[in-house]
């Protein structure tokens, strides 16, 4: 069984503040993805990383992902409260299954 | 608007209790999913279909019955649940290419199911 672990669980920070949350694997992924969901909706793929060592960004949101592909970050900077939800990453190995971990529930307060 | 939509939202219901979950999916995807989503737990996947096939159940208990009529509808239909069975269930699509690998999951938004 594949496992992603997600840390911290929990994190609750003021607006402004800039943040870092991890996602932890002891296998390697071909590729992998990273949700927010919102409460009373479902998670949203804000992004994809495929290549180890890649970076992508989204507005105040960057993405990492580890060498060995086993392993990402997402680090966001200014956090505003828009930004509070649980965010969730994926792992993708092999054809259309997804392991999930499981989530950082981020709380931004004004 | 994700263009999948799942019915109803919320749902109460006896252990006795027969009841259907319903997702429909407007995007063109061709793979279509059920995942369990508790508290203190990662989402859990249940069933997925592929092309209208089902390729995994990951061994659900025979209380949770799907179907999937067509590429764009995907049902499940639960029967005598127990409370931990007490989730959100999350339906969502996707498009498979030609080696079957996935590009991005589409989620609805849920049906927050309690068992009394």
């Amino acid at each position: 069984t594949q496992l992603l672990e997600q840390s911290p669980q929990f994190l609750s920070i003021q607006e402004g503040e800039n943040l870092t949350v991890y996602c932890n694997s002891s296998s390697v992924f071909s590729s992998l993805q990273w949700y927010r969901q919102e409460p009373g909706e479902g998670p949203v793929l804000l992004v994809t990383v495929v290549t180890g060592g890649e970076v992508k960004k989204l507005k105040r949101l960057t993405f990492q992902f580890g060498d060995a592909r086993k392993d990402s970050s997402l680090h966001i900077t200014a956090a505003q409260p828009g930004d509070t939800g649980l965010y969730l990453c994926a792992g993708n190995n092999a054809g259309n299954m997804l392991t999930f971990g499981g989530g950082t529930r981020l709380m931004v307060k004004p | 608007e994700t263009g999948v939509t799942q019915t109803p939202r919320h749902l109460v219901m006896g252990m006795t209790n027969k009841k259907s979950l319903k997702c429909e999916q407007h995007l063109g995807h061709n793979a279509m999913y059920w995942y369990k989503q508790s508290a203190k737990k990662p989402l859990e996947l249940m069933f997925v279909y592929n092309f209208k096939e089902q390729t995994e159940n990951n061994s659900v208990p025979s209380r949770f019955s799907p179907e999937c009529p067509n590429s764009s509808h995907l049902f499940l239909h639960l029967h005598t649940l127990q409370p931990e069975d007490s989730a959100l269930y999350l339906c969502a699509s996707s498009r498979l290419d030609h080696r079957a690998t996935n590009e991005k999951l589409f989620f609805g938004s849920g049906t927050q199911l309690s068992v009394l």
